[in-house]
C-alpha cells in the first residue's frame, strides 16, 4: 500500500496528558498538511509543511499543538495538555509540488478522544 | 472557519436514481475540487475543476462550476449503495498556495 497512512488509527487519552500522531506521507510528494475534523464539519486546516519547511499554520493550531516534519519525510503532530475540545479526527494528507498538484491525498485519520 | 456550505445537508435517494449536491464558497478560488468520505475515513478526491472550466465529467460525476455566482454542483447519476458517503467540496481559498478550505459536507444515503 503505497497511500497515506497515520498511526495510531484511534486514541483515547485523559485531559492533560500528551498525545503524539504521526503521519507518513506518500513518498514522492513533498507538501505535506494536517487538518483536523470534528463531528458533522468538514476538516480545518491546522499546518503545511513543504519537505521540512513548516510554511503555514492556522491560528487553529494553539501553542499546545507542534508539528514536524524532521527530515522532509514522515511527519508528527503534538498536542500538550489535551482537553476535551481537542477531541476529533486528526486527517493528514499530501500531495506533489508539480503541474496538477493541487489533489491532496488523504489518510484514513486518527481520532482522538479526550475524557 | 468553512469556506462555504453545502446544500442539501442530508440527502436520501434509492439506487438508480441521480443525486446532486450544491456548494456555495465565498472567495475568489482557482480550482474546487469533490471529495469523499467514508463514514468515519479519510477523504478520497473526486474530481478537480479549475476556475476557467464550467463543466467536467469523470464516469459517474458531473461536475459544474458558476464563479460569477460561487457556487459549484456535483451530480452523481445512476447512484449505487456503494455511493453511501458523505461529500465535500473544497476550494483553493489562496490561490497558487494549496491550502484547502472545506465546505459541511452532503450525507448521501442510497438505499437498495
Amino acid at each position: 500500500d503505497t497511500g497515506v497512512s497515520q498511526n495510531p488509527r484511534h486514541k483515547i487519552t485523559k485531559r492533560g496528558q500528551n498525545v503524539t500522531f504521526r503521519c507518513d506521507p506518500i513518498s514522492e510528494h513533498n507538501r505535506l498538511y494536517w487538518y483536523r475534523q470534528t463531528l458533522g464539519q468538514g476538516p480545518e486546516f491546522l499546518t503545511y509543511f513543504q519537505n521540512e519547511a513548516q510554511l503555514e499554520k492556522s491560528r487553529l493550531l494553539s501553542d499546545r499543538f507542534s508539528a514536524e516534519r524532521p527530515k522532509g519525510s514522515f511527519s508528527t503532530l503534538e498536542i500538550q495538555r489535551t482537553e476535551q475540545g481537542d477531541s476529533a479526527m486528526y486527517l493528514c494528507a499530501s500531495s506533489p509540488k508539480r503541474a496538477g498538484g493541487e489533489t491532496q491525498y488523504f489518510g484514513p485519520g486518527t481520532r482522538l478522544l479526550v475524557l | 472557519s468553512q469556506q462555504g456550505e453545502e446544500d442539501p445537508q442530508a440527502l436520501s435517494i434509492q439506487e438508480g436514481e441521480n443525486a446532486t449536491m450544491n456548494c456555495s464558497y465565498k472567495t475568489s478560488i482557482n480550482n474546487l475540487q469533490w471529495y469523499r468520505q467514508n463514514s468515519g475515513r479519510g477523504l478520497v478526491h473526486l474530481i478537480l475543476i479549475r476556475s476557467n472550466e464550467r463543466e467536467k465529467h469523470s464516469g459517474r460525476l458531473r461536475v459544474t462550476l458558476d464563479t460569477s455566482k460561487k457556487s459549484s454542483s456535483l451530480l452523481i447519476t445512476a447512484s449505487r449503495a456503494a455511493d453511501t458517503a458523505s461529500y465535500f467540496c473544497a476550494t483553493d481559498a489562496v490561490p497558487g498556495f494549496q491550502k484547502l478550505v472545506f465546505g459541511t459536507g452532503t450525507r448521501l444515503l442510497v438505499s437498495p
